[in-house]
């Protein structure tokens, strides 16, 4: 059973630039969820998707998007870096179904971005 | 709203002791998911042990078990027999079942360092 992918695993990016992360879900798993997770702090949620439509959504502005595809793997998309937007990103896979309060997410190992 | 305390920035504990990390937490969901993820240096967030808020038994994963007391609203971990291996960050984290509550919500976490 492969786990949770993320790629890339670091990335440097300017000020205003664009960036893409990608993340493929756990083998069976129809939810994924993005993180991130500044510096010190624990992951603060952004959004979530299942079976490829937004299903939830933390306080985060609109620069911050993202897609589910077909097989279920996943992109978050942010606009306009800033320099606060430096954190790890993470992104988690769940059974999805129910969405119960039960329902475990397991993580990916992250994607480190260093806005410069 | 959901919150989690971790009261415990940092702490200590001899190899082959017992530890436990604080949780604390504050919902108005009546039903709700309770979890302890590890996150070792390298970024990746590690399932350890899940507790529903209607579970009549602590939860129990091998040297990982779960302290639950419902009415102090209060979730610890304990580590039995701690190996150098267990030195990580680790975070309680919540969900509920409706709504915004249906998102994870992290604890600042406990940095635990196991001395040899």
């Amino acid at each position: 059973e492969t786990g949770v992918t993320q790629s890339p695993t670091h990335l440097i990016k300017t000020r205003g630039q664009q960036v893409t992360l990608r993340c493929s879900s756990q083998s069976g798993h129809n939810t994924v969820s993005w993180y991130q997770q500044a510096l010190g702090q624990g992951p603060q949620f952004i959004f979530q998707y299942y079976r490829e439509e937004e299903n939830g959504r933390g306080n985060f502005p609109p620069r911050f998007s993202g897609l589910q595809f077909p097989n279920y793997s996943s992109e978050l998309n942010v606009n306009a870096l800033e320099l606060d937007d430096s954190a790890l990103y993470l992104c988690a896979s769940s059974p999805g179904g129910t969405s119960g309060e039960g329902e475990t997410q397991y993580f990916g190992p992250g994607t480190r971005l260093l806005v410069l | 709203a959901q919150k989690i305390t971790q009261t415990q920035p940092g702490m200590f504990v001899q190899e082959k002791e017992a530890v436990t990390l604080d949780c604390t937490y504050d919902t108005s969901d009546p039903s709700y998911g309770l979890f302890w993820y590890k996150q070792p240096s390298s970024g990746e967030m590690i399932f350890l042990i899940y507790q529903g808020s209607y579970d009549q038994q602590n939860a129990t994963e091998g040297r990982y078990s779960l302290n639950f007391q419902k009415a102090r609203k209060s979730a610890n971990l304990v580590i039995s027999a701690s190996q150098l291996g267990d030195s990580a960050m680790y975070f309680c984290a919540m969900r509920g079942r409706f709504g915004s509550a249906r998102q994870l919500t992290f604890g600042s976490g406990t940095q635990l360092t196991v001395l040899p």
